[in-house]
């Protein structure tokens, strides 16, 4: 079964910081992973989209790595502001097209002036 | 615009009742997914379904039952057998054209009992 951990569950900083989050996956045979962000009482919105055969993907501020092989991603924000403040959410999917997504915690971020 | 839609907001369950969750997608998606957030949780899948009139439990499906009668719609009835229901349920949808695509996120339903 698959399993999505991420570290830390909780980080608070200043503006401007440059902020490295951390998702490992114990099931290498992964299609794709994704970070999404969510509002508190909102849905996900989807951030990043790194396909198994991709390294890493980038998006504004926003830079995700993938190492398939040791089971662990990373979403760097660079220049972090406090409109960054959500939780931010790792998920990988298994099997062809089903699409099935597999969660881990999220991590939330405070990101104070 | 497209999107997916939830319906309602929230919703209060009393005991023994059976309550049903909208969920409507105008993307044409093929596949619609129903998960469950517990507070300090990730997601957990209930349901899903790539089509019409088919659907496949996910790993909480117990006390759950869902129905996929048009392409576009994929409601949840939360069963009197479900016994802890109180979550925020969300509802998504993708198309399965292949491994990059993502899946989008309706806004969700915070159910609660009475």
């Amino acid at each position: 079964k698959q399993e999505v951990t991420q570290i830390p569950a909780a980080l608070s900083v200043p503006e401007g910081e440059n902020l490295v989050l951390n998702c490992s996956f114990t099931d290498s045979a992964i299609y794709n992973l994704q970070w999404f962000r969510q509002d508190p009482g909102k849905g996900l919105t989807s951030l990043l989209l790194i396909q198994s055969s991709q390294r890493e993907q980038t998006s504004g501020r926003l830079n995700a790595s993938l190492d398939k092989s040791s089971g662990r991603s990373t979403l760097y924000i660079a220049a972090s502001q406090p409109g960054d403040s959500a939780t931010y959410l790792c998920a990988v999917t298994r099997g062809s097209t089903l699409g099935r997504l597999y969660f881990g915690r999220g991590t939330q971020l405070t990101v104070w002036p | 615009d497209g999107g997916i839609t939830q319906s309602p907001k929230y919703l209060f369950r009393k005991e023994g009742q059976n309550v049903t969750l909208s969920c409507e997608q105008n993307l044409n998606h093929d596949a619609m997914y129903w998960y469950r957030q517990d507070p300090g949780q990730g997601l957990r899948l209930i349901y899903y379904s790539q089509i019409v009139n088919d659907f496949q439990k996910g790993d909480i499906a117990e006390g759950y039952s869902v129905s996929r009668e048009k392409k576009e719609s994929f409601p949840l009835t939360v069963t009197s057998a479900q016994k802890n229901p109180t979550a925020f349920y969300l509802c998504a949808s993708r198309r399965l054209a292949g491994v990059a695509e993502t899946q989008y996120f309706g806004p969700g339903t915070r159910l609660l009992v009475l």
